[in-house]
């Protein structure tokens, strides 16, 4: 099945920086997600990005879309030790509306 | 306030032995589901539920089984557990469809079978 992949895989930056993670994906999607997991907890929903668009914010949080490319990007800007945790991007294909596929993340680690 | 809650957060078992873990969520969402999570393969989808006494089969469904007789409950059973049923498990609920709703986690089941 249909899978979004993170890049890269593990990010450790030093507090302030800027923090930028990328998905890929294979088939046309109705929207993308982008979700947050502290270590051994449940997933957070961040936000969500359709495919009729292209740039979303929320806080320090940007995500762009680029359905041409397939692929979508996740930037969380002036970086906190707080933002330490792994990021996973989800998809929902345009076939299947009900169904989210998870990648298999990113985990950053922001250094104080 | 909205959440969703799972039972046990811990669990160590034996092969073979049956065991429930529950899930329950207080926002009277129709979609409920159940993920597990492996290092290095993210989060894979047991069943999901549309509604209640509707449930399908995600990509690995094997070994278990759900049930979803009332709309906020939706437990996950495990008849006869393995070693390669060890895993993260998570519970999580929206209110529609993926692509207008967020979906909510609960905190996890960490399932050791011996």
């Amino acid at each position: 099945s249909q899978q979004g992949e993170e890049d890269p895989q593990a990010l450790s930056i030093q507090e302030g920086e800027n923090a930028t993670m990328n998905c890929s994906y294979k088939t046309s999607i109705n929207n993308l997600q982008w979700y947050r997991q502290n270590s051994g907890r449940g997933l957070v929903h961040l936000i969500l990005i359709r495919s009729n668009e292209r740039e979303k914010h929320s806080g320090r949080l940007r995500v762009t879309l680029d359905t041409s490319k397939k692929s979508s990007s996740l930037l969380i800007t002036a970086s906190r030790a707080a933002d330490t945790a792994s990021y996973f991007c989800a998809t929902v294909r345009m076939d299947s509306s009900y169904k989210l596929i998870f990648g298999s993340g990113t985990r950053l680690l922001v250094r104080p | 306030e909205a959440q969703v809650t799972q039972n046990p957060r811990y669990l160590i078992t034996v092969t073979g032995k049956k065991l429930t873990v529950t899930c329950s969520q207080n926002m009277n969402h129709e979609y409920m589901s159940w993920y597990r999570q492996d290092p290095g393969l993210g989060l894979r989808q047991i069943y999901y539920s549309m509604n209640v006494e509707v449930t399908d089969k995600g990509d690995v469904p094997e070994g278990y089984k759900v049930s979803r007789k009332e709309k906020r409950n939706f437990p996950l059973i495990l008849e006869s557990p393995s070693p390669n049923q060890t895993s993260l498990y998570f519970c999580a609920s929206r209110a529609g469809l993926a692509g207008l709703y967020e979906q909510y986690f609960g905190p996890g089941t960490r399932l050791t079978v011996t």
